[in-house]
């Protein structure tokens, strides 16, 4: 069965530093998502993306998140100088249409800001 | 509560035995999904239920809407030691003001004793 796939599994950064984190969703589908979920708390919506656009996006994807589909396959989010509030699992999903059918989530990348 | 609060937040039975996780919501939504999240591992979808619907099963799950109390059960009938995970609730509103962004609860942690 077709997976998203995450990488890295495991990304430690300095505070301040850029980050990429990466994802290949399932090739057929045509919207993409991130969500992140700090230890111990809920999974929370970044930002949603479609045709090359942002759709949606939460309070918390401010100016120094961005994302990108750089080419027919790879998905990223880039969060530009990074806070120790930034250290989180990141989650990337997409689906075959919006809203009315499931979204496939990767594994996840533990992100840790030191 | 907020959107998709579980209750229990933990939950504790013996192999065999049913296992019944509910979920409330506060806004009006388009659909419920509930998904199951094991340790260190990313969200693996598990059954999908429309606002027009009632009840809906897959294999040994079943689960309920009620839209006019906002809430939501799922029931893990004759559990397994491989069903120990998180389990979290999901609402939709696509088709709104929102673009399919999911919206998730605390979870419910079940164990499930060999």
């Amino acid at each position: 069965e077709p997976e998203v796939t995450q990488t890295p599994s495991h990304q430690v950064t300095q505070m301040g530093q850029e980050v990429i984190l990466r994802c290949v969703p399932i090739s057929n589908h045509l919207y993409f998502y991130w969500y992140r979920q700090i230890l111990g708390q809920k999974v929370e919506f970044l930002v949603s993306f479609y045709n090359n656009e942002i759709s949606e996006k939460s309070e918390i994807f401010d100016d120094q998140f961005s994302v990108e589909r750089p080419d027919g396959s790879n998905f990223t989010l880039k969060i530009r100088s990074t806070k120790l509030e930034d250290s989180a699992m990141y989650f990337c999903a997409s689906s075959r249409e919006q809203g009315i059918q499931p979204q496939h989530f990767g594994d996840g990348t533990r992100l840790s800001i030191l | 509560s907020q959107q998709g609060e579980e209750d229990p937040q933990a939950l504790s039975i013996q192999e065999g035995e049913n296992a019944t996780m509910n979920c409330s919501y506060k806004t009006s939504i388009n659909n419920l999904q509930w998904y199951r999240q094991n340790s260190g591992r990313g969200l693996v979808h598990l059954i999908l239920i429309r606002s027009n619907e009632r009840e809906k099963h897959s294999g040994r799950l079943r689960v309920t809407l009620d839209t006019s109390k906002k809430s939501s059960s799922l029931l893990i009938t004759a559990s397994r030691a491989a069903d120990t995970a998180s389990y979290f609730c999901a609402t939709s509103n696509a088709g709104g003001t929102s673009y399919g962004k999911l919206t998730f609860g605390q979870g419910t942690i079940l164990t499930v004793h060999p």
